[in-house]
């Protein structure tokens, strides 16, 4: 089994829509659960952190986390084509030192069509 | 606030050749981590810098190496290019303690012909 797995997409919605991404995880030990959001050519970019089973809200987005079936997921709220890209989900590996190393799903091309 | 930088943006090589990419941690931070992305795929996880040395090492061979300056910068060398070492190379940096979020770079993206 794969250490992070995305649904490989791509995921195509209607501008107000709501997009659903979803991302699971194997290592239970997983403290940190993050979304990266890349464009394409670009370095990914962080746009949401969750540490903590339940929701977490930040404008437009939403991370959902739930530890005992490890998975987390990202809804985004009235789409917009600027949010077309591809999302990563990077869970981290504790390693018993300081800084973790993330793991990363391979992306989900979202495509949000006027 | 200077975020992190990477250099060159671009590079092209042949196989054998050895190559030097180079990394500047975002203003702060201590800890530098590189990663290497292949076309469609996410980011795979190289390895990681703190105080100057090597703390943790993903599945890559030796001939994938780097170093960390007292400034917090970073070099990634990879010698015996193969054309499979095509790829984006990414830079990340981070707090050493407790510091989960770590924040790329723009990336270099390498060509093995």
């Amino acid at each position: 089994q794969k250490e992070v797995e995305q649904n490989s997409g791509p995921l195509s919605v209607p501008e107000g829509a709501i997009a659903s991404l979803n991302c699971t995880y194997s290592d239970r030990g997983s403290q940190s659960f993050f979304w990266y959001r890349q464009y394409s050519g670009k370095s990914p970019e962080l746009i949401m952190f969750i540490y903590s089973n339940g929701d977490k809200e930040d404008g437009r987005f939403t991370a959902q986390l739930n530890k005992a079936s490890q998975y987390v997921s990202l809804l985004i709220r009235d789409s917009q084509p600027s949010d077309s890209a591809t999302y990563l989900c990077a869970v981290n590996l504790p390693s018993g030192g300081g800084s973790e190393k993330l793991v990363f799903g391979k992306g989900t091309k979202l495509t949000v069509n006027p | 606030d200077a975020g992190v930088t990477q250099s060159p943006t671009h590079l092209i090589k042949t196989r054998g050749q050895q190559v030097t990419l180079r990394c500047s941690p975002k203003s702060g931070h201590d800890t530098v981590s590189w990663y290497q992305q292949a076309l469609g795929q996410g980011p795979q996880f190289i390895f990681q810098y703190y105080e100057e040395e090597e703390r943790q090492r993903g599945n890559f061979p030796d001939r994938f190496s780097g170093h960390q300056f007292p400034n917090y910068s970073s070099e990634l060398n990879v010698n015996a290019l193969l054309l499979g070492d095509s790829a984006l190379y990414l830079c990340a940096s981070s707090w050493w303690t407790g510091a989960d979020t770590q924040y790329f770079g723009p990336g270099t993206r390498l060509t093995v012909l």
